[in-house]
């Protein structure tokens, strides 16, 4: 069974300054997905940054980087440059490796609520 | 926009009714799932469709029907529902292979009275 865990239900930045965003996982699969979506009050989960397990360079995506570090089973997402339009519930989610549909699925934390202040 | 529509955008029903959520995705994509979000509860996958296939029901209640016609459209069927099945209901897409991102709908805010 995979677990994803995230501390921290709710963070504070200040507009321009870098944030990171915790997240651990537990999982027994040697191939494995992580990920990170956001979301606003609309509701929609939009995706923001992917991490394979056998990727040996901390993915990037514009201001998101994901710190990837394996042995601490740890994919904390950074990031920078804050905007207040970052304001939203981060979930940070993995899923197993194998290929076959009845094995793809997202399993999710708990989110954390940043809140960016102006 | 994800490319992923989720319709009605809000819901509400009493016990007796019987309603359906719709999902259409026109990404080509031939995963589609249904995944739950109560308050203060990370997100519980419901139903996973493969190919209009169900391949995944996550000990969903029979009050929740899902249907797929096709690899751009699934349903959830709902009802007598229960109070506490209120919450925000996600559809999601995705495109061959396990290490794939999902696409979500806005999703639809059901409360159940």
């Amino acid at each position: 069974a995979q677990k994803i865990t995230q501390t921290q239900p709710g963070m504070f930045v200040q507009e321009k300054e870098a944030v990171t965003l915790d997240c651990t996982y537990d999982t027994s699969d040697q191939s494995y997905g992580l990920f990170w979506y956001k979301q606003p009050s609309s509701g929609e989960m939009i995706f923001l940054i992917y991490q394979g397990s056998y990727d040996e360079q901390n993915a990037t995506e514009g201001r998101y980087s994901l710190n990837f570090q394996k042995a601490r089973k740890s994919a904390n997402l950074v990031i920078s440059a804050s905007q207040l339009g970052d304001s939203a519930m981060y979930f940070c989610a993995m899923s197993p490796g194998r290929s076959g549909g009845s094995n793809y699925k997202l399993t999710f934390g708990k989110g954390t609520l940043l809140t960016v202040n102006p | 926009e994800t490319g992923v529509t989720q319709t009605p955008r809000h819901l509400v029903m009493g016990m007796t009714n019987k309603k359906s959520l719709k999902c259409e995705q026109h990404l080509g994509h031939n995963a589609m799932y249904w995944y739950k979000q109560s308050a203060k509860k990370p997100l519980e996958l419901m139903f996973v469709y493969n190919f209009k296939e169900q391949t995944e029901n996550n000990s969903v209640p029979s009050r929740f029907s899902p249907e797929c016609p096709n690899s751009s459209h699934l349903f959830l069927h709902l009802h007598t529902l229960q109070p506490e099945d209120s919450a925000l209901y996600l559809c999601a897409s995705s495109p061959p292979g396990p290490l794939t991102e999902a696409f979500f709908g806005q999703g639809t805010r059901l409360t159940v009275v």
